[in-house]
């Protein structure tokens, strides 16, 4: 049992590339979610899915698109990167909606120079 | 909208002493509480969450937190630390409606334990 997996662990960009961060998760979890975490500020919500084919927004999802195509797979893209996006993000999945707890991937640390 | 405030973004302590790291939050709504360790290179594991209930929880590894409602406050606490709980430790709030997925978190704390 894998839990959640990401890659790649590390990426650098130019700015205006575009690129895919990808994440997958074998637990049959209906809920994923994208994080960044930026120095001092914690983490921040990106986008979310309650499920195959639903995508919402969170705090800060611009310059970033997600689909759910499939349970198990919630790849982030950047269509045009920015410095501002250098961050460390986290793909996160619960069993649902509700009291379950996320279980966090190890990370993606992506810089844009 | 909620906000997480911790207190001490840096804590070093020697091994086998006491430990308090300190959470305020914010919001206009009832919310439930968690408390989540990071590990070196690692992603975030949780530690535990107040949900409703006895206001003293118990998370893993000896770790509890306190929730205080009038003081909006949910301190962690742990009476005698190990090296292995160096880590950075983050407080977050989620509105109960919104349930334990859309976590507000607090800037974080980094828990150094010195030998």
């Amino acid at each position: 049992n894998a839990g959640v997996t990401q890659t790649p662990k590390f990426q650098v960009l130019k700015t205006g590339q575009s690129m895919t961060l990808q994440c997958a998760q074998d637990m049959n979890h209906e809920y994923m979610s994208w994080y960044r975490q930026d120095p001092g500020m914690g983490l921040r919500l990106i986008h979310y899915s309650v499920g195959a084919g639903i995508t919402d927004q969170g705090e800060v999802p611009n310059g970033y698109n997600v689909s759910r195509s499939t349970t198990e797979d919630f790849p982030l893209r950047l269509l045009s990167a920015a410095p501002s996006q250098t961050s460390v993000y986290f793909c996160a999945s619960s069993y649902s909606e509700g009291l379950s707890p996320l279980h966090f991937g190890n990370g993606t640390r992506l810089t844009v120079t | 909208a909620q906000s997480v405030t911790q207190l001490d973004s840096q804590v070093p302590v020697f091994e086998e002493a006491p430990v308090e790291l300190r959470c305020n939050y914010s919001s206009s709504v009832s919310v439930y509480l968690f408390w989540y360790v990071q590990y070196p290179n690692q992603g975030l594991q949780l530690l535990l969450k107040y949900l409703s209930g006895s206001t003293l929880v118990k998370g893993i590894n000896g770790f509890e937190a306190e929730f205080n409602k009038s003081q909006t406050s949910f301190h962690l606490r742990k009476p005698s630390v190990h090296i292995s709980d160096t880590a950075e430790y983050f407080c977050a709030v989620s509105p109960l409606r919104e349930g334990a997925q859309k976590l507000v978190f607090g800037q974080g704390t980094r828990l150094t334990i010195n030998p």
